[in-house]
C-alpha cells in the first residue's frame, strides 16, 4: 500500500501558484519525499525531492514540514500545461504509487 | 544525456501469446525497474534489476520475468498473455545506490493491447 495520502483532484488559475499537499505521517528518518508527474499516458516525470530540508529546482519547490508527516509541492506559476496527475512518493527502494492528486490548471 | 527509451511504443497481442519488452537506460544508471499501470489497479511496481541480477520483486505471477543484461539494457516478457496483462509497461532507470536516494527516471512506456 500507498504511504502517503494525496487530495484526489484540484484546480488551480493559469498563473497562479498550485500547492499540492502530501500526508506521509509514518515516514522513516532514512526515507525521501519524491514528487513525480504524469501527463495523460506518457512516462511519469520525475519534478522534485528531499529529506527534511526545503528544495527548490527550476520546476518547483518542495517544503517538507519540521516533523515530516506532510509536505507540499509548489508550482509557483502554473500554466496549462502543468495539468497532469502528480504523485507523492516515500522512497524506499522501490517506488509505492498512491493514485496520486490529479491537477486540473485552468485558464 | 539520452532518457530512457522503450520499444516497442505500442504492441498488440493474442491471448496466450507471449511478448518481450525492451528498456535502455539512461547512460551510467545500472538499475532498471519495471511498473505496470492500469485504469484499474494504477501503477505497480514489478521488478528490479542491478548488475543482472534481481534486486526486487512485486507481487505478481511467474509469467512476467525479466532480465538484464551486462550493458545494463533490461527486457520484460510476459508468457501466456491474458486479456488482463493489457497495461502501459513502463521502465525506469537509477544509479542504483542502496537506500532511499535514488532518484528513478522513467521512460515513455510500451502499450500493449491484449485480445
Amino acid at each position: 500500500d500507498a504511504k502517503t495520502t494525496q487530495p484526489t483532484s484540484m484546480d488551480c488559475a493559469e498563473g497562479r501558484a498550485a500547492n499540492l499537499p502530501c500526508n506521509h505521517s509514518t515516514i522513516s528518518g532514512n526515507e525521501y519525499v519524491y514528487w513525480y508527474r504524469q501527463i495523460h499516458s506518457q512516462g511519469p516525470q520525475y519534478i522534485i525531492h528531499g529529506l527534511k530540508n526545503n528544495e527548490t529546482n527550476e520546476m518547483a519547490s518542495l517544503i517538507i514540514t519540521e516533523d515530516r508527516k506532510s509536505s507540499t509541492l509548489i508550482l509557483p506559476h502554473a500554466t496549462l500545461r502543468d495539468t497532469a496527475v502528480y504523485y507523492c512518493i516515500v522512497q524506499g527502494g522501490k517506488l509505492i504509487f498512491g493514485q496520486g492528486t490529479e491537477l486540473s490548471v485552468k485558464p | 544525456k539520452a532518457g530512457v527509451t522503450q520499444t516497442p511504443r505500442y504492441l498488440i497481442k493474442t491471448r496466450g501469446q507471449q511478448v518481450t519488452l525492451s528498456c535502455s537506460p539512461i547512460s551510467g544508471h545500472r538499475s532498471v525497474s519495471w511498473y505496470q499501470q492500469t485504469p484499474g489497479q494504477g501503477l505497480q511496481f514489478l521488478f528490479e534489476y542491478f548488475s543482472e541480477t534481481q534486486r526486487n520483486k512485486g507481487n505478481f505471477p511467474g509469467r512476467f520475468s525479466g532480465r538484464q543484461f551486462s550493458n545494463s539494457r533490461s527486457e520484460m516478457n510476459v508468457s501466456t498473455l491474458e486479456l488482463g496483462d493489457s497495461a502501459l509497461y513502463l521502465c525506469a532507470s537509477s544509479l542504483g545506490y542502496r537506500g532511499s536516494e535514488d532518484t528513478q527516471y522513467f521512460g515513455p512506456g510500451t502499450r500493449l493491447t491484449v485480445l
